[in-house]
């Protein structure tokens, strides 16, 4: 596609539910990054996958967020058990290799009520 | 640890005045600088970015200057125009990471 899409672009959901994020990434694009961003924040790095494996998953906050990747393309970022502090918007971004220019996408705006 | 930070958190301009963004870090080891714009409920839009071996890179009515000694980063934006208004972010990476380090951002706000 012509950018990184993203989707849902919203979701709420309650305290203890789980939720799944969906990146699209710009195709061709090897690499692709999620991130978190807390309201008037900047960016928090969370996981990087090059290709479908994840050398980087160390600012994953707790063993309730998990993600995956299929096909070189496609990545999920799941919550589990969503608590009231992982309301945010999750970002994602892709580049060609992982020293390119990392593009992003419109992000995913999360409420947990 | 590693940090990036901004040195003002919002920054007022006339339209077609130049404005100058600026942004601290602290890791001598980072190579990689770049600067994202963020409008409201959008994502990071990539302006310009520049490696450590260069200490200027200009693009379309924004400029990039990297100080190593200080380690000082700033973007100019000339002839400031209402679309530019957003918030600003510096970001660094260091060799061999792949993750970028995001400063806190600040707000530019160009009026009429």
């Amino acid at each position: 596609g012509a950018g990184v899409s993203q989707s849902p672009s919203n979701k709420v959901t309650e305290k203890g539910k789980d939720v799944e994020l969906r990146c699209d990434p710009i195709s061709g694009h090897t690499a692709l990054y999620w991130y978190r961003q807390r309201l008037g924040q900047g960016l928090e790095f969370l996981i990087y996958f090059q290709g479908n494996s994840a050398p980087d998953k160390s600012g994953l906050p707790s063993d309730r967020f998990s993600a995956e990747r299929t096909g070189e393309s496609v990545s999920t970022l799941t919550i589990q058990r969503t608590q009231q502090e992982d309301s945010a918007v999750y970002l994602c971004a892709s580049s060609f290799g992982t020293a390119g220019t990392q593009y992003f996408g419109p992000g995913t705006r999360l409420l947990v009520l | 640890g590693e940090s990036v930070g901004l040195h003002l958190p919002t920054l007022s301009v006339q339209e077609g005045d130049n404005s100058i963004i600026n942004c601290a870090y602290s890791n001598s080891a980072s190579d990689y600088f770049i600067w994202y714009k963020q409008e409201s409920g959008k994502g990071p839009q990539f302006i310009i970015d520049i490696r450590s071996n260069m200490d200027k890179r200009q693009g379309q009515r924004v400029t990039v200057l990297l100080n190593k000694t200080v380690k000082h980063l700033s973007l100019q934006i000339a002839a400031t125009q209402p679309g530019d208004s957003a918030v600003y972010f510096c970001a660094e990476k260091t060799q061999g990471a792949q993750k970028l380090v995001f400063g806190q951002g600040t707000r530019l706000t160009i009026n009429p």
